[in-house]
């Protein structure tokens, strides 16, 4: 079975570009999660789809961030402008969409701004 | 939100020795608490533990929640140099969708 998806591994952009991380999601999985993991902060959650609609994105950092997900099986993570301190690695996962459901993780897209 | 807080932070032991890994938590709304072991990539699922007492258990891995004193251990026996990774806790944010983690134990097991 296919697990999460996550392009691409590794990512290393100058600051002020626009970075995309995209993600696919296991079958069958109506719950996707975005989370960001640095050495000082651990794993936080961004924000998190259900059904294809974002219903907590609270963990969003500022308006540079946004995240889409159009359809079922594809969400996108969007910086723009990045900055230095945005290098982290990010990581999607997802999970049926029923309350206290284990989330299954991609492998992360390491971002690093220059 | 609520804190979810693991120790020790780092642990380094000899293969064989049996390991006990801690972790403790704030309750709001509690649901399920569970562990994930992360090596050099994306975390990996262990267990969920949702009921006080009931021990769960995966080859020499083992872990048990304790609702009264909102804590709970993961104990990996005989460890072997496979083991070395970080251990996250993790508990439902109060929406019972998204999780909240603590900061991970990092284990190294040396040969």
């Amino acid at each position: 079975d296919a697990g999460v998806i996550q392009s691409p591994r590794h990512e290393v952009t100058e600051m002020g570009q626009e970075v995309t991380l995209r993600c696919k999601p296991i079958s069958g999985h109506n719950s996707l999660f975005w989370y960001r993991q640095t050495m000082m902060r651990g794993l936080e959650l961004l924000i998190y789809f259900n059904n294809n609609v974002p219903i907590d994105d609270s963990g969003m950092p500022e308006d540079r961030f946004s995240a889409k997900m159009p359809n079922a099986s594809f969400s996108t993570l969007k910086i723009q402008p990045s900055e230095p301190r945005d290098s982290a690695v990010y990581f999607c996962a997802s999970s049926l969409m029923e309350k206290s459901q284990p989330q299954h993780f991609g492998d992360g897209t390491r971002l690093s701004i220059l | 939100e609520d804190k979810v807080v693991q120790s020790p932070l780092s642990l380094v032991v000899h293969e064989g020795d049996t390991v006990t890994l801690n972790c403790s938590y704030e309750v709001t709304n509690f649901r399920s608490l569970l562990w994930y072991k992360q090596e050099k990539k994306a975390p990996t699922f262990l267990f969920m533990l949702t009921s006080s007492g009931i021990e769960k258990k995966s080859g020499r891995l083992s872990s048990i929640l304790d609702k009264k004193e909102l804590f709970s251990i993961l104990n990996i026996t005989a460890t072997q140099t496979g083991d070395s990774a970080v251990y996250l806790c993790a508990k439902f944010t109060n929406s019972g969708y998204a999780l909240n983690f603590g900061k991970g134990t990092s284990l190294l097991v040396t040969p």
